[in-house]
């Protein structure tokens, strides 16, 4: 079974400090995403990876940066925590085949808190 | 930007009966999956079922079934026999942007009735 774990499950962060949330997958997925999920807004998509140090937005990019230094790992990264993104933050990851999109596998989401 | 629409962001079925969830998406892909996934309270998000758009057949896994019309775009779940853990959101996603990308639908809060 594919196995997406996220380094915390609950966050309290005051305004201004960075954030750092780690995801890692291990079952040598290509691809791996950062969502941020509001309540009647469904997952918007920050960022995502395709390969080790390449990266691409997502839909919602504005405030938050992404590190891929290996595989397995993708870390989604808050420089400056305001409090309008407090919010639930999933991680997920996928293989690539060919032109389709593959199922995503998600990790137990982190909530975190901005006060 | 491809979007994907949920009417229905709450529905409550009877333990035992069926019950049927919307879904219409957007996307100029011509081969592609849908998929449908369940993310029960404060538990992961898992995948429900998958639909290849090149297959006319829809796909069924146990209780939990699709109605996909390609044309009119809409890919509905329908739950059989419901029993108290299918209470979850569920959410479904169309392919968007590049071919590694969903777009996901604002959920259905799904409540089982005993």
């Amino acid at each position: 079974d594919v196995k997406v774990t996220q380094s915390s499950r609950y966050l309290v962060k005051r305004t201004g400090e960075k954030v750092f949330l780690e995801c890692v997958q291990d079952m040598d997925h290509e691809n791996m995403f950062w969502y941020r999920q509001d309540p009647g807004l469904g997952l918007r998509l920050i960022y995502f990876s395709y390969d080790v140090k390449m990266k691409e937005k997502g839909d919602i990019p504005e405030g938050y940066s992404v590190s891929r230094e290996k595989k397995e790992r993708f870390s989604l990264i808050l420089e400056s925590a305001s409090t309008n993104q407090t919010s639930m933050y999933l991680c997920a990851s996928s293989r690539s085949s060919g032109g389709y999109q593959e199922t995503q596998y998600f990790g137990p989401g982190t909530r975190l808190l901005v006060l | 930007a491809q979007t994907v629409t949920q009417s229905q962001p709450e529905m409550s079925v009877q333990e035992a009966e069926t019950v049927t969830l919307s879904c219409t998406y957007d996307t100029s892909e011509s081969d592609y999956y849908l998929f449908w996934y369940k993310q029960p309270p404060s538990r992961q998000m898992i995948l429900v079922i998958r639909q290849e758009a090149y297959k006319q057949q829809n796909a069924t896994e146990n209780r939990f079934s699709v109605n996909f019309q390609k044309a009119a775009k809409s890919f509905s779940l329908k739950i059989s026999d419901s029993q108290l853990g299918d209470a979850a959101m569920y959410f479904c996603a169309s392919p968007s942007g590049s071919a590694r990308q969903l777009t996901f639908g604002s959920g259905t809060q799904l409540t089982v009735l005993p």
